[in-house]
This record gives structure tokens, C-alpha cells and sequence, in this order.
């Protein structure tokens, strides 16, 4: 079965610096990827996905992420954080094979931009 | 304007009642479900379905049920079994069951 961890429950950077939240997955196949980003009472939104192709994923907002197979990581990143980009983000995994694929989800990391 | 509603965006339930969440979408999406926020525990799947008229237990769906009669609707109803059901719902939809899922702004529910 598939699986993500998030290890880092907060992750604390000055605005301007740049940032980097770590995912890494569990598959048994090859994978999809997927980073959302939440904030208070509200939905996930999209940011960005990995398919195939390129191990350098651009995404919303400045966002992007780099798939590495061998360390079978998907850290996402932007090289000058925003006050605005503190919120809750979320990895996401789903096993790429044949019919229907849960979407299996991190426990997420608190994102604190500070001025 | 395309998009998932949930609706509302608020539930208080006492003890012992069912309630139903309702959840719509008009991307003409094949694939719905249904996930449980808890602090500190990620999100975690109650049901799904990939398409009209069928669904799938989830990784938690004990005392809970759903329907999928039309290709936009898929309510979750909280059953008096459910026994800490206070938490965030959130209802998804994807084109299919290997691309990315979108997000309603989810129903609190609270027991009380």
C-alpha cells in the first residue's frame, strides 16, 4: 500500500529566504505526486503534480518540486518565501498501475513565513 | 463557475442523530470521495466512488454511508455509530482515479 511522511510538523523561514518542505513516499509501482496547500477552515488547493518527464515540477503561486527516485523524496520548494505562504501543505501520493488508485495524504507541515 | 459546494459550512449534532453533508460539483468529474480531517492526522478516506451508482469503503467507514445517484451529488451521511465524528470533512472529485483531485472548503462538524 502506498504511503507519504511529512517529517517536519513546522517549518519556520524569514520572508524573502527560501523554503523547502520534505515528502517522501511509499509505492509499489511508480507514482504520482501531488503537493497541496491549505489554509484555516477551508479546502486543499491544487499546487502541483508529477506525472512523468521532468523531475522539476513548477507549480502555482512560485511553487515547485523535484522528484527523486532513488530517494524516493518530492520536497517542495520556492527561493523567496511570502509572508502570504503560510498556511498548511499537504503531499499526496497515488500508485500508478491499473484501475482506480486511493490518493493517500501526509499529515501535512505548518508552513510560518515571518516578516 | 465550476467547482465543488459542501454544504454547510457548519453542522452541530447531538449525540445519537444522523446527519447528511452534501456535497456537488459541475466539473463533470467521474470520480468523488470523501476524507476526514483530523489535527496532527493528515486526511484520511471514508468512501469513494469512480463512478454512478457505485462506491468504496475507504480506509475509515465505519459509521458512515453514502449514495451516488447522480454523477454531481455524493452526500455522506454521519450515523448515530460513528463515535467521535466531530471533525473536518472534506469532499474530492477527479476526471478519473489516476489524476488529481479537487477540493469543496469542507463541512465542520460538531457534536454536541
Amino acid at each position: 500500500a502506498q504511503s507519504v511522511a511529512q517529517p517536519e510538523d513546522q517549518v519556520n523561514v524569514a520572508e524573502g529566504n527560501p523554503l523547502t518542505v520534505k515528502c517522501t513516499y511509499s509505492v509499489s509501482g511508480n507514482p504520482y505526486l501531488f503537493w497541496y496547500v491549505q489554509y484555516p477552515n477551508r479546502g486543499l488547493q491544487f499546487l502541483l503534480k508529477y506525472i512523468t518527464g521532468d523531475n522539476l515540477v513548477k507549480g502555482s503561486y512560485g511553487f515547485e518540486a523535484e522528484f527523486n527516485k532513488s530517494q524516493t523524496s518530492f520536497h517542495l520548494k520556492k527561493p523567496s518565501a511570502l509572508v502570504s505562504d503560510s498556511a498548511l501543505y499537504f503531499c499526496a501520493v497515488r500508485d500508478k498501475g491499473t484501475g482506480f488508485q486511493k490518493l493517500v495524504f501526509g499529515t501535512g507541515t505548518r508552513l510560518l513565513v515571518s516578516p | 463557475d465550476g467547482g465543488i459546494t459542501q454544504s454547510p459550512k457548519y453542522l452541530f449534532r447531538k449525540e445519537g442523530q444522523n446527519v447528511t453533508l452534501s456535497c456537488e460539483q459541475n466539473l463533470n468529474h467521474d470520480a468523488m470521495y470523501w476524507y476526514r480531517q483530523d489535527p496532527g492526522q493528515g486526511l484520511r478516506l471514508i468512501y469513494y466512488s469512480q463512478i454512478v451508482n457505485d462506491f468504496q469503503k475507504g480506509d475509515i467507514a465505519e459509521g458512515y454511508s453514502v449514495s451516488r445517484e447522480k454523477k454531481e451529488s455524493f452526500p455522506l451521511t454521519v450515523t448515530s455509530a460513528q463515535k467521535n465524528p466531530t471533525a473536518f470533512y472534506l469532499c474530492a472529485s477527479s476526471i478519473d482515479g489516476n489524476t488529481e483531485a479537487f477540493f469543496g472548503q469542507g463541512t465542520r462538524l460538531t457534536v454536541v
